[in-house]
């Protein structure tokens, strides 16, 4: 059982390339999230997803799409990288309630 | 719109004293969990709280809670140093979002 799994570890891009930040999850959870986690700002939810083929956006969506295609994963697109998008992102699943799963986080750079 | 604000920003110890946290939010919520996230890692969760208690305990870990005030708070007895971590509040606005307050870098000096 691995839990919430992320890939990419770290991943440097350039101003207005592209990427996708994986997420998945093995325990059946409904629920998902993507945040990001900046210096003295806390966590910010990006994107959340209740169930496959259902996303919504968080308090902060400008500059990421979502997709949620199946239970297990549920990817971040950055279409046009920006500088104000250097952060740690993080990937989050629950079952119900308040307990979410973390995954370990993904380090963006965009230089 | 819910928020959740959270102080201190960071907060020094000596091994054995006591840690206590802060955090104030606007609107009424179903769950005020805690979460402690060591370096590199993900948060994960700590301790929470339902708003019709006033206190929980787990082990060294104790959450008041002022329902009037619209504050509760973490305290941390005996704190180590593997405690050294930063702790985020949160309030649960049901089964979907979590709102989390700014974080507080914990460190425990022996």
């Amino acid at each position: 059982n691995a839990g919430v799994t992320q890939t990419p570890k770290f991943r440097i891009l350039k101003i207005g390339q592209s990427m996708t930040l994986q997420c998945a999850q093995d325990m059946n959870h409904n629920y998902m999230y993507w945040y990001r986690q900046d210096p003295g700002m806390g966590l910010k939810l990006i994107y959340y997803s209740v169930g496959a083929g259902i996303t919504d956006k968080g308090e902060v969506p400008n500059g990421y799409n979502v997709s949620r295609s199946t239970t297990e994963d549920f990817p971040l697109r950055l279409e046009l990288a920006a500088p104000s998008q250097t952060s740690v992102y993080f990937c989050a699943s629950s079952g119900t309630g308040y307990e979410q799963y973390f995954g370990p986080g993904t380090r963006l750079t965009v230089t | 719109q819910q928020q959740v604000k959270q102080s201190p920003q960071s907060l020094i110890v000596q091994k054995g004293g006591i840690s206590i946290i802060n955090c104030a939010y606007e609107n009424t919520a179903f769950d005020f969990p805690w979460y402690q996230q060591f370096p590199g890692k993900g948060p994960a969760l700590l301790i929470a709280i339902r708003p019709d208690v006033s206190e929980k305990k787990e082990g060294r870990f104790t959450i008041s809670f002022n329902k009037s005030a619209k504050q509760f708070s973490l305290h941390i007895m005996d704190s180590q140093p593997g405690d050294s971590a930063t702790y985020f509040c949160a309030a649960s606005q049901g089964t979907d979002k979590l709102i989390f307050g700014t974080g507080t870098r914990l460190q425990v000096f022996p």
